[in-house]
């Protein structure tokens, strides 16, 4: 069974802390997205990644970075956590856009209360 | 249309009634559409991928239809039942794009 997975289903943080969410797929998926959900919001893409080292900022980068040395793995890095940070995290992948017609694969999500 | 746009926000089914919900996409530089259920406490599963003008697509009792000229998608959920209780999100990708954008989603509770 082809996953995504998050390193953290729940997390807490001290606001001003380094926070690190990890993504792994074991798809060999060329793109990876991290996406955060607030009610009434909808999904809204941070950064996403179309090959390894590549990154591309999202619609709401700010207060966010990413790295993407391997392939299979993709992580969100808040580099000084804010309490407006606190939000439900979706990793996903999926193949190229020209491949599209097989949809993202998610992960279960991270949710993160910066306190 | 600009955005992603998703109604109703949420919705109430009796079990056993279908039902269905819209979402309204920009139709220019249209590449495909997608809809995904996302269940409590579990992962957004993908539901359809679209492109064609006039297509139409069916899972179960779940089916979709997409008007690209218009800019417009409909979700049908026939015979409703409690497993169908998830939000629906649906989000396009545009020509030469790599990202989809999504909607706010439409919250489905189906009672029994």
């Amino acid at each position: 069974d082809v996953k995504v997975t998050q390193s953290s289903r729940y997390l807490v943080k001290r606001t001003g802390e380094k926070v690190f969410l990890e993504c792994v797929q074991d798809m060999d998926h060329e793109n990876m997205f991290w996406y955060r959900q607030d009610p009434g919001l909808g999904l809204r893409l941070i950064y996403f990644s179309y090959d390894v080292k590549m990154k591309e900022k999202g619609d709401i980068p700010e207060g966010y970075s990413v790295s993407r040395e391997k392939k299979e793995r993709f992580s969100l890095i808040l580099e000084s956590a804010s309490t407006n940070q606190t939000s439900m995290y979706l990793c996903a992948s999926s193949l190229p856009w020209t491949a599209s017609n097989y949809g993202y694969t998610f992960g279960s999500g991270t949710r993160l209360t910066v306190v | 249309i600009l955005n992603v746009e998703q109604s109703p926000q949420s919705l109430h089914v009796q079990e056993g009634d279908s039902t269905n919900f819209t979402c309204s996409f920009p139709s220019s530089n249209f590449y495909a559409l997608h809809w995904y259920r996302w269940e409590t406490a579990k992962s957004p599963e993908a539901l359809f991928v679209m492109t064609l003008n006039g297509d139409e697509k069916k899972k179960g009792r779940i089916s979709a239809t997409l008007n690209t000229k218009e800019g417009y998608s409909y979700l049908y959920i026939k015979g409703s039942q409690p497993e169908d209780s998830a939000t629906y999100l649906c989000a396009d990708i545009k020509a030469a794009g790599n990202k989809l954008t999504f909607g706010g989603g439409t919250r489905v509770l189906v009672k029994p």
